[in-house]
């Protein structure tokens, strides 16, 4: 069955440092894709970045990486350089190719010191 | 464009009565959900669809029904609330294709209060 699983309810990290965000999943389906999302305290949710199950490389998107170890079926968000603006909830999410059902982790609220 | 929009934007029910939150994207997207967001529990799946005539349940389905009947629109119906559906309610959409990313566009959500 899909699962995704985020163990850190909460994280603080200092402005400017880095921080990486857990994620473990779990899948029958040999295809899928892997995803974060962010929540500010407004309630939107925005795409951050994906990772595909067969791709070689770990995804970038500016201060946005993704640790992706497939054999240990991880995903983690690593934030570089940590900003204010940074505060919010991150969701790690899944999506298989079979069926292309989207399921989410229960997310993590980082906080972001001055 | 809007992308997703999502109506209404907060509604407050009685236990029993029942309603629907309306969502339409304008973005010819195939696939097509709704979540639910409590907190400490992340958004949970309720329903999708991957395009017009079908649907399939989600994590937590029980309470809901949903129909597709164009590409555009997917209605999420609670036909007797109860305050366990007290809850933030999201549509997202994206694209169903083999080779695209599949990331999800979100509406704003629903704030739904059952008493």
């Amino acid at each position: 069955a899909q699962k995704i699983t985020q163990t850190q309810p909460g994280m603080f990290v200092q402005e400017k440092e880095a921080v990486t965000l857990d994620c473990t999943y779990d899948t029958s389906d040999p295809s899928y894709g892997l995803f974060w999302y962010k929540q500010p305290s407004s309630g939107e949710m925005i795409f951050l970045i994906y990772q595909g199950s067969y791709d070689q490389q770990n995804a970038t998107e500016g201060r946005y990486s993704l640790n992706f170890q497939k054999a240990r079926k991880s995903a983690n968000l690593v934030i570089s350089a940590s900003q204010l603006g940074d505060s919010a909830m991150y969701f790690c999410a899944m999506r298989e190719r079979r069926g292309f059902k989207t399921i989410f982790g229960a997310g993590t609220r980082l906080f972001v010191k001055a | 464009n809007a992308g997703v929009t999502q109506t209404p934007k907060f509604q407050v029910l009685k236990t029993g009565q029942s309603m629907t939150l309306q969502c339409a994207q304008d973005m010819n997207h195939e696939y097509m959900s709704w979540y639910r967001q409590d907190p400490g529990m992340g958004l949970r799946l309720i329903h999708y669809s991957v395009g017009a005539g079908i649907t399939d349940q989600g994590e937590v389905p029980n309470g809901y029904n949903v129909s597709r009947s164009t590409t555009e629109d997917f209605p999420l119906r609670l036909l007797s609330a109860a305050p366990s559906q007290t809850s933030v309610y999201f549509c997202a959409s994206s694209y169903a294709q083999r080779g695209s990313p599949g990331e999800l566009f979100f509406g704003e959500g629903s704030r739904l209060t059952v008493l």
